[in-house]
């Protein structure tokens, strides 16, 4: 079956600096988004995107971050100054159309701020 | 906030049905109702989703109330591999997808 991929499985950084976290979703949905879960609490929208362009974001999702679709496979989230309190799973998930049809979620990236 | 309500636990044994129950009062008309399970060190996991109609698939079936405030989930035998958090959601249909995950009922499966 195929999968969201993403990568890196684990990134740490120091406060204040820019992370890239990368995603490739499944070759023929059109419908991408990060979600975030802190350790021990609930997983938390970030942002969605379709037709290169934000559909929906959450209060999380300020200005420090951004969402780019470079090429015709990779989604990636942009941390552009990170903070101790960004240190979380981020989750990249894709579908094929919006809802209500299935979300695939990849197995995310554990960020580490320190 | 999480719009749903679920137990925060629950236990079952290996090969056995296990019932689900999610309450979600403030659901409106054309509210899809999702279910989504989290297994260790993963990402969330679609299970299932229906509107008004009970709904079955390969993992499991969705029996949704005749005035859609709650809805149950049924894994009709536990395996050991069905341990997870299970999550209960709804979400407008309206083209995007901003779903609100709560807090989940963790499933046990005593072998």
């Amino acid at each position: 079956e195929p999968e969201v991929t993403q990568t890196p499985s684990h990134q740490v950084t120091q406060m204040g600096q820019e992370v890239i976290l990368r995603c490739v979703p499944i070759s023929n949905h059109l419908y991408f988004y990060w979600y975030r879960q802190i350790l021990g609490q609930k997983v938390e929208f970030l942002v969605s995107f379709y037709n290169n362009e934000i559909s929906e974001k959450s209060e999380i999702f300020d200005d420090q971050f951004s969402v780019e679709r470079p090429d015709g496979s990779n989604f990636t989230l942009k941390i552009r100054s990170t903070k101790l309190e960004d240190s979380a799973m981020y989750f990249c998930a894709s579908s094929p159309q919006g809802a209500p049809e299935k979300l695939f979620f990849g197995s995310g990236t554990q960020l580490s701020v320190l | 906030d999480a719009k749903t309500t679920q137990p925060n636990s629950m236990e079952s044994n290996e090969e056995e049905p296990v019932h689900l129950p999610c309450n979600h009062s403030t659901i409106s008309g054309t509210d899809y109702i999702h279910w989504y399970r989290q297994l260790p060190s993963q990402g969330p996991e679609y299970v299932i989703h229906g509107l008004t109609s009970n709904v079955n698939n390969r993992m499991a079936s969705l029996a949704i109330a005749e005035d859609r405030k709650s809805s149950t989930l049924i894994l009709h035998r536990a395996t050991l591999r069905d341990a997870a958090v299970y999550y209960c959601l709804y979400d407008s249909g309206a083209g995007s997808y901003q779903l609100t995950f709560g807090k989940g009922t963790k499933l046990s499966v005593i072998p």
